[in-house]
């Protein structure tokens, strides 16, 4: 069966320091990855994605993630935290090919970061 | 460009009311969706449309129906309301459900339902 793990429920980390929120996943063929971000009483933002390509996606607000196949991961990573990083991080991923295309959510990680 | 628009933001109901939970989005986005989020549950998808007159159930489909006559509408209604089904709902959308690039949804601000 497909799956995603988000292994903290909760990351902490100062100002200024670089931070790694974890995601694994269980899914045959080659997948769709997804981070998206939920501030407080906001909905869900787009952050990155992986379809193909180069491991290491950029994306918004200076957040990157590292696609590792063999170890099945898509961890979101960025150099420097800022206080305003402090969110809801959820990861996602999804199958592309048949039945395996429904999207699948882990439980998400709350991010945060300490002046 | 408003995005997807969700009303009400909040909403408290006694049980065994109905109510609709409205949503529109403007980026003429084929595939349009629920979830509910509840605390250690994360998200989960209660029913989905990926076009106009076509909607499929989700995960956890009970105690809601939809229906999707427009493109751009896509209400939720709870039927008899039940205290489980105090949460907070997001309407999501996106431009199609399947292909390369597909999936980057775009979500609604939420409406945060009490069933009391």
């Amino acid at each position: 069966a497909q799956s995603v793990a988000q292994p903290e429920d909760q990351v902490n980390v100062a100002e200024g320091n670089p931070l790694t929120v974890k995601c694994t996943y269980s899914v045959s063929g080659n997948p769709y990855l997804f981070w998206y971000v939920q501030y407080p009483n906001r909905g869900l933002q787009f952050l990155l994605k992986y379809i193909t390509g180069d491991n290491l996606v950029k994306g918004s607000y200076g957040f990157e993630a590292e696609f590792n196949k063999s170890q099945t991961s898509f961890h979101l990573k960025k150099p420097s935290a800022l206080v305003s990083d402090s969110a809801l991080y959820f990861c996602a991923v999804r199958g592309n090919a048949g039945n395996n295309r429904k999207l699948i959510w882990g439980l998400g990680t709350s991010l945060a970061v300490n002046p | 460009n408003a995005g997807v628009t969700q009303t009400p933001k909040f909403q408290v109901l006694k049980t065994g009311q109905s109510m609709t939970l409205q949503c529109a989005q403007d980026m003429n986005h084929e595939y349009m969706s629920w979830y509910r989020q509840d605390p250690g549950m994360g998200l989960r998808l209660i029913h989905y449309s990926v076009g106009a007159g076509i909607t499929d159930q989700g995960e956890v489909p009970n105690g809601y129906n939809v229906s999707r006559s427009t493109t751009e509408d896509f209400p939720l209604r709870l039927l008899s309301a039940a205290p489980s089904q105090t949460s907070v709902y997001f309407c999501a959308s996106s431009y199609s459900e399947g292909g390369a690039g597909a999936n980057v949804l775009t979500f609604g601000a939420g409406s945060r339902l009490t069933v009391l």
